[in-house]
């Protein structure tokens, strides 16, 4: 069964660029979810969808950050512009329901470098 | 608000000894109880969870936890390492309900190095 894919896996860019990473769930999920991973401040979520909707999405660093899942199929996170504090392991998770005893899947993440 | 704090950032231990991972959580509300391991390059795999019932669970790859609820813990053990062990444990918490309903709290992680 294909996971949840992320793409680009490696991202270097230069300050002031508008970045688009993008996620794709597994098939079936209902729930899709983005974190963001620093040595320093750890895993946080930044926000999350339930049926393509956003239901939470408290953890946005600020307006330069923002997300969408036209489908449910298809996710989007956009900085706009970039700055090199930007720079992170971004991960997106997919689960079914989010019932208790199901998961959440996670990609293998997008390495940002904002130059 | 919830919170979740692993006491050791770095855990390098020989192969075939055990090892113990802690974890201890802050909430006001009942929680449910997850581990994850990180290996390089990767997302997050779950390893266990704890939703109720048996404080004691058991994972993939031998991994187990037990659920303290008076100490607020959540230790992940396993009794020989391998090699292949080495990565870094997440223990996360999520309300058991209620309106944050599927948002998980993570730990700041611990780093697992298993020597030969």
């Amino acid at each position: 069964d294909a996971g949840v894919i992320q793409s680009p896996r490696h991202e270097v860019t230069e300050m002031g660029q508008e970045v688009t990473l993008r996620c794709k769930p597994i098939s079936g999920h209902d729930y899709l979810f983005w974190y963001r991973q620093t040595m320093m401040r750890g895993l946080e979520l930044l926000i999350y969808f339930n049926n393509n909707v956003p239901i939470d999405d408290s953890g946005m660093p600020e307006d330069r950050f923002s997300a969408k899942m036209p489908n449910a199929s298809f996710s989007t996170l956009k900085i706009q512009p970039s700055e090199p504090r930007d720079s992170a392991v971004y991960f997106c998770a997919s689960s079914y329901q989010d019932r208790e005893n199901q998961p959440q899947h996670f990609g293998d993440g997008t390495r940002l470098s904002i130059l | 608000a919830q919170s979740v704090t692993q006491l050791d950032s770095q855990v390098p231990v020989f192969e075939e000894a055990p090892v113990e991972l802690r974890c201890n959580y802050s909430s006001s509300v009942s929680v449910y109880l997850f581990w994850y391991v990180q290996y390089p390059n990767q997302g997050l795999q779950l390893l266990l969870k704890y939703l109720s019932g048996s404080t004691l669970v058991k994972g993939i790859n031998g991994f187990e936890a037990e659920f303290n609820k008076s100490q607020t813990s959540f230790h992940l053990r396993k009794p020989s390492v391998h090699i292949s062990d080495t990565a870094e444990y997440f223990c996360a918490v999520k309300n058991a309900g209620g309106t944050s309903y599927g948002k998980l709290t993570f730990g700041q992680g611990t780093i697992l190095t298993v020597h030969p």
